[in-house]
């Protein structure tokens, strides 16, 4: 199973939106509404930000938000914060009953 | 509140074995299935299987089949994974992580442990 496809780092100013791309096929991301984001800190474990697709967790600010199309799921991050500067990763359910992650990407704040 | 405490670092040389723990409290065991996680040093994050504690039954991502192992001891609500014929390119951190959807899986976690270290060198 192919990790799944995210751009390498991503970037943007305070208060402005990013979205970070999560590329699959038919039989992960395409194929299911399972797909999750997890947002990771530096000698932190993640942190689960939105699941099947577009729920957030109780906790999770609003400015996070997820979608699907097709075999892409994006993650939106609006009104962005210093805090928000941490590495992203996506993963997807799979057909063989297996989770598959993405490479991750590395969202800057400047 | 739910909990999932990890063992401690491992240096190991190659071709030897580790298990690692993780104990879980805080929730019923048994409710929940349990993933494993492992994170090399400056990669992503990489998906190696899960266990469902209630009754044992593993699911390995393909990778990992053949010497991965994931067992559990219901009586001390704790989880195992042990990764045998280590390389060097097994050193990574190694989460276990509860999966959100009870006794259904649903293949995604809300709770992590605090990572074990596995160093593998000569």
């Amino acid at each position: 199973q192919s990790a799944l496809t995210q751009p390498a780092s991503v970037s943007g100013s305070p208060g402005q939106s990013i979205t970070i791309s999560c590329t699959g096929s038919s039989s992960d991301v395409g194929g299911y509404n399972y797909v999750s984001w997890y947002q990771k800190h530096p000698g932190k474990a993640p942190k689960l930000m939105i699941y099947d697709v577009d729920y957030r967790p109780s906790g999770v600010s609003d400015r996070f938000s997820g979608s699907k199309s097709g075999n892409t799921a994006s993650l939106t991050i609006s009104g962005l914060q210093a805090e928000d500067e941490a590495d992203y990763f996506c993963s997807s359910y799979t057909s063989s009953s297996t989770v598959v992650f993405g490479g991750g990407t590395k969202l800057t704040v400047l | 509140q739910v909990q999932l405490v990890q063992s401690g670092a491992e240096v190991k040389k190659p071709g030897a074995s580790v298990k690692v723990s993780c104990k879980a409290s805080g929730y019923t065991f048994t409710g929940y299935y349990l993933h494993w996680v492992r994170q090399a040093p400056g990669q992503g994050l990489e998906w190696m299987g899960w266990i469902n504690p209630n009754n044992g039954v593993t699911n390995y991502a393909q990778k990992f089949q053949g010497w991965v192992s994931m067992t559990r001891d219901t009586s001390i609500s704790t989880a195992y994974m042990e990764l045998s014929r280590l390389r060097s390119d097994d050193t990574a951190l190694y989460y276990c992580a509860r999966d959100q959807g009870g006794a259904s899986a649903v293949f995604h976690f809300d709770y992590w442990g605090q990572g074990s270290l596995v160093t593998v060198s000569s």
